[in-house]
């Protein structure tokens, strides 16, 4: 299994500024996955981008991913703090998804 | 509502004790994974089963046993062979391991 490892592990923002969080991995992948987990809660899914696709939008959600440099970005634009939660990337093999320890996202209204 | 429900929400057990989280899924997905979350840890793969009656080890099985003899349900047995049990568990489906996962809201898991 493979996991991504996040960068920055914490992030401090003030209610409407963008946060951006990066992702990197080591091996071809399928796909690429984002998850947002709150506090004590599951993971929710947030949008996944395919290997052939170098951008995607969903909502306030940007998801970028270059192949060739294995890494992929999210980008939250107009934070709330309801975005407050800890947020996993997951590179999707042929093997069950493997998570690391995440970006902590804190939104300060 | 389509979902997955795992119970008991926190549980505690003695030292030498053996217990079982549930993990019942109404979603019709063929795949269901077990993960241990330690506090400010990623998520590490106990088991995970693609279809029913079979399962495999993931990379923390030590400790822990699964059986998945109906499609909706996937229950974990935390033996008292596992060292440090205390931990958030969470279980997941998915249609297949390429799509996303459907994540259950944990359980968390004390020895006292």
């Amino acid at each position: 299994s493979q996991q991504g490892e996040e960068d920055p592990q914490a992030l401090s923002i003030q209610e409407g500024e963008n946060a951006t969080m990066n992702c990197s991995y080591k091996t071809s992948i399928n796909n690429l996955q984002w998850y947002r987990q709150n506090s004590g809660r599951g993971l929710v899914h947030l949008i996944l981008i395919r290997s052939n696709e170098r951008e995607k939008h969903s909502g306030r959600l940007r998801v970028t991913l270059d192949t060739s440099k294995k890494s992929s970005s999210l980008l939250i634009t107009a934070s709330r703090a309801a975005d407050t939660a800890s947020y996993f990337c997951a590179p999707v093999t042929n093997t069950p998804l493997v998570f690391g320890k995440g970006t902590r996202l804190s939104v300060i209204a | 509502d389509g979902g997955i429900t795992q119970s008991p929400k926190y549980l505690f057990r003695k030292e030498g004790q053996n217990v079982t989280l549930s993990c019942e899924q109404n979603l019709n997905h063929d795949a269901m994974y077990w993960y241990r979350q330690d506090p400010g840890q990623g998520l590490r793969l106990i088991y995970y089963s693609q279809i029913v009656n079979d399962f495999q080890k993931g990379d923390i099985a030590e400790g822990y046993s699964v059986s998945r003899e109906k499609k909706e349900s996937f229950p974990l047995t935390v033996t008292s062979a596992q060292k440090n049990p205390t931990a958030f568990y969470l279980c997941a489906s998915s249609i297949g391991g390429q799509y996303g996962y459907t994540f259950g809201s944990g359980t968390r898991l004390t020895v006292v």
